[in-house]
Parts: C-alpha cells; structure tokens; sequence
C-alpha cells in the first residue's frame, strides 16, 4: 500500500513570507502528526491532529498552524517566514489513537530553505 | 514524560551483531518501549517495540531489562544499510498521546565494510 505522501518535496522561501505543506497519510490512518528536525534541535514535535481536530501542540508559536480534513490529508501551514524555520518537516500517521503501542510511519519530509 | 538516555554513536563491522543500549530509569509502568531509526535523507522508521518481554521481528530483537529501566536494540547481522541514528522512545499509553514521539539524540550508527 502506498506510504505516507508529502508534497512539496523542496521548496525555497524569501523571510516574510507563508507556506504551506501537504501530508498524505496512509490509506486508513486518521491520526497524523508534524514534526520539524533542524541539525540544532533535532527532532520536534508540532502537532497532532485526529478526526479533524487538533489534540496535542507541541512548544512552538502560533505562527505555525494546521489543520485535517475529512479524508484525514492534513497541511500545515508557516506564517511569516524566519531564517530559523529552515528544517525538514515531516508528517507521520498512525492507525488509532489510544495507544502507547501505536506504530508511526514518518513521510520522507519537505525540506523548507528560507532566504 | 519520562526521558532515555543512549550513547551518541557506536560504530560496528558488517556482518556482525550489534547492542545498542538505552537507559529509561524513570520508566512507568504502562510505557512502551519504541525504536525508530533514521537512515540519511529519509524520516524516521519503525523498528521495534515492547512492554516487558523481549520481542523479534524481522528486522531486530528487542531486549528488556526485568526492572525495564533499560533496554538493548539488537541487529544481529550489521549492513551497511544498517547505518543510521537510532532512536530509543518511551510511549506512554493513554489517549492523546499517540501521535506525539519525544525523540532525543539518538545512537549514530556506523557500519564499516
């Protein structure tokens, strides 16, 4: 079956200005998360989202936003672009929610340059 | 949530078998035991996870101490595909908590030819 999806790939930005990314989850699951990997603090988590509705955020600032729809895809979405959000985003879905044995599968990333 | 310690990077021949430790002293009693690994250029990926027995599958073994305050990421025969940032993560069980990983450093593994 096919894994989870994320668009675009690469992409560069200029500071100031928004972007938007897209996570294709695995067929079934209705749980995906963000996270954001910089070689400065590794791996972090951004968010959660479940049904359509966001149920764990990560230590980040509200310029940082998501959202899912009803066939769970999932965007996120960065405002006002710093240099510091230069990073590797990765979306990863799971099949259910309550519980600490759920599986992760990770996207292989959008990989965000901001000038 | 409670942490795990593992060392930075270990480095290990082809072919041979190698123990990736991780300590988790401040484990609770409904926390999972997950790894996940990082090959270069990819997201993470799944390896292995466990409670309070030792597990196999495929691609590892996981080894758990009695008192769970650590556990052993064991790949029995190192590739030079094996090379990757291994990360030990505890889950804890309970709703909400699914989707979030805390993931620490991790172990840089090095596979020489």
């Amino acid at each position: 079956k096919a894994g989870v999806t994320q668009t675009p790939r690469y992409l560069i930005k200029t500071r100031g200005q928004q972007v938007t990314l897209s996570c294709s989850p695995i067929s079934g699951h209705r749980s995906v998360s963000w996270y954001q990997q910089t070689p400065g603090q590794g791996l972090q988590f951004l968010f959660e989202y479940f049904s359509e509705t966001q149920r764990n955020k990560g230590n980040f600032p509200g310029r940082f936003s998501g959202r899912q729809f009803s066939n769970s895809r999932s965007e996120m979405n960065v405002s006002t672009l710093e240099l510091g959000d230069s990073a590797l985003y990765l979306c990863a879905s799971s099949l259910t929610q309550h519980s600490g044995a759920n599986v992760l599968t990770f996207g292989a990333g959008s990989r965000l340059t901001v000038l | 949530d409670a942490k795990t310690t593992q060392p930075n990077s270990m480095e290990s021949n082809e072919e041979e078998p190698v123990h990736l430790p991780c300590n988790h002293s401040t484990i609770s009693g409904t926390d999972y035991i997950h790894w996940y690994r990082q090959l270069p250029s990819q997201g993470p990926e799944y390896v292995i996870h466990g409670l309070t027995s030792n597990v196999n599958n495929r691609m590892a073994s996981l080894a758990i101490a009695e008192d769970r305050k650590s556990s052993t990421l064991i790949l029995h025969r190192a590739t030079l595909r094996d090379a990757a940032v291994y990360y030990c993560i505890l889950r804890p069980y309970g709703s909400g908590n699914t989707g979030k990983l805390i993931f620490g450093q991790g172990t840089t593994l090095q596979v020489k030819p």
